[in-house]
């Protein structure tokens, strides 16, 4: 059973222009959720989060979104950069603030943007 | 700073033979320490965590083991591999809340 679902593959952007990846999940106990983005040969690295009392937190190029009454969240970038070509993972955990990590991960989205 | 090694970062073995993969993480103390595994076409999965040394928490019932000697070193074996443990293996650490930090991974086929 796959409690945190991204089911789009991948994406292709232009350079420029928004990229809007999102993230679906079952489990409404999840409290806090987390974007991660993996480089080729690269373990993932931690991109931005959101705790599930917020509706919206913002980064610089990122921001992530959460709709809690749709179970959706969504990580938008703009502008979108040939550098930002990764995958990207959402993840997330019923456990924010507990003793260990226990992050629940989707498969993945694989940005590509186009110079 | 903190860092995170991961050996080897890939592997081919056969079927029946045994698998040890050791990470060590590099400047802190006391780390919770995980393995996660990406199978094709599957998100990362939680394979074991630790919150110190011997104490191994197992969240999937399968072929492989954990073990933390050490404070900052975390061993993933089996006995004897399947074909389904072929896969991409992540170490990761952790603490006080911080995010999850991973190393580069380890992709095994086992043949």
């Amino acid at each position: 059973d796959q409690q945190v679902k991204q089911n789009s593959p991948s994406l292709s952007v232009q350079e420029g222009r928004i990229s809007i990846l999102n993230c679906d999940y079952t489990n409404s106990m999840f409290d806090y959720f987390l974007w991660y983005k993996k480089y080729p040969a690269e373990g993932p690295t931690f991109l931005i989060s959101i705790s599930s009392i917020k509706d919206k937190n913002e980064d610089g190029r990122f921001t992530v979104f959460l709709n809690k009454s749709a179970k959706h969240l969504s990580l938008h970038i703009v502008p979108s950069q040939p550098g930002d070509s990764a995958v990207y993972f959402c993840a997330a955990t019923t456990n924010y603030g507990g003793a260990t990590n226990k992050l629940i991960f989707g498969t993945g989205t694989l940005l590509a943007v186009q110079p | 700073s903190q860092t995170i090694h991961q050996w080897p970062a890939t592997l081919v073995q056969p079927v029946g033979s045994p698998l040890s993969l050791e990470c060590t993480v590099e400047g802190t103390s006391n780390p919770n320490l995980y393995w996660y595994r990406q199978a094709a076409g599957r998100g990362l999965q939680l394979l074991f965590y630790s919150v110190g040394i011997g104490q191994i928490s197992s969240e999937v019932p399968q072929n492989l083991s954990a073990s933390r000697p050490q404070d900052r070193q975390f061993i993933l074996s089996s006995k004897k591999l399947l074909l389904s443990d072929s896969g991409f293996y992540l170490c990761a650490w952790d603490r006080d809340n911080s995010p999850l930090h991973f190393g580069n991974g380890t992709r095994l086929t086992v043949t």
